[in-house]
């Protein structure tokens, strides 16, 4: 069983249409949880890290926030510079290196 | 500028070849992480260090090797037993101080194609 599931796989807006992107856990002892977004043929870009539930962060159009065993990753009014993929990442008990999900592709159409 | 520099950005191997992939950070961070990434998976984690001179396999090290001979290079090969090296290796770091809690600073990737 995967430990960070993240969902849709791929995601199509129109521009201007506001959407979540999901990234459900299914670990205990969660230390932290990690947003980046990766446009194709680069490195992962870092977003947020979220440390517990009921916390939120902001950075323009996005906007992550933290559950008990989800993290909703909001876009509001995407633009198409907003496509991209974006890649959840956690941290939990103990000494272990993050866990990747396997992404969300986003397109967001003119 | 600090950041991670990762070389060469395209690099081709021919069967029973070992290659290097190199990375360099000057960000004075103390953990580095090497991850393989192949469409539709994901980044596996491969290598990680988290002082000089020591490092742990992640989950896929087989037919992989390295090296921390100092703070700032984290090599990366890819020996001839691994029998499926063509994808994207992304290196990473960052400013670990004990906990597993600091964010990851990744580098450009190097792809890595067989001839």
């Amino acid at each position: 069983e995967d430990q960070v599931t993240q969902s849709p796989e791929a995601l199509r807006l129109q521009e201007g249409e506001s959407s979540s992107l999901n990234c459900s856990y299914t670990v205990s002892g969660l230390r932290g949880l990690f947003w980046y977004r990766q446009d194709p043929g680069k490195g992962p870009e870092f977003l947020f890290t979220l440390y517990s539930a009921g916390e939120e962060k902001e950075k323009e159009r996005l906007k992550a926030t933290l559950t008990k065993k989800e993290s909703f990753l909001h876009i509001t009014a995407p633009k198409p510079e907003d496509s991209a993929t974006y890649l959840c990442a956690l941290s939990y008990s103990g000494n272990t290196p993050l866990v990747f999900g396997k992404g969300t592709r986003l397109s967001v159409i003119a | 500028d600090g950041g991670i520099t990762q070389s060469p950005k395209y690099l081709f191997r021919k069967e029973g070849q070992n290659v290097t992939l190199s990375c360099e950070q000057n960000l004075n961070h103390d953990a580095m992480y090497w991850y393989r990434q192949d469409p539709g998976q994901g980044l596996r984690l491969i290598y990680y260090s988290q002082i000089v001179n020591d490092f742990q396999k992640g989950d896929i090290a087989e037919g992989y090797s390295v090296s921390r001979e100092k703070k700032e290079s984290f090599p990366l090969t890819v020996t001839s037993a691994q029998k499926n090296p063509t994808a994207f290796y992304l290196c990473a770091s960052s400013p670990k101080s004990g906990r597993a809690l600091e964010t990851q600073y990744f580098g450009p990737g190097t792809r890595l194609l067989v001839l």
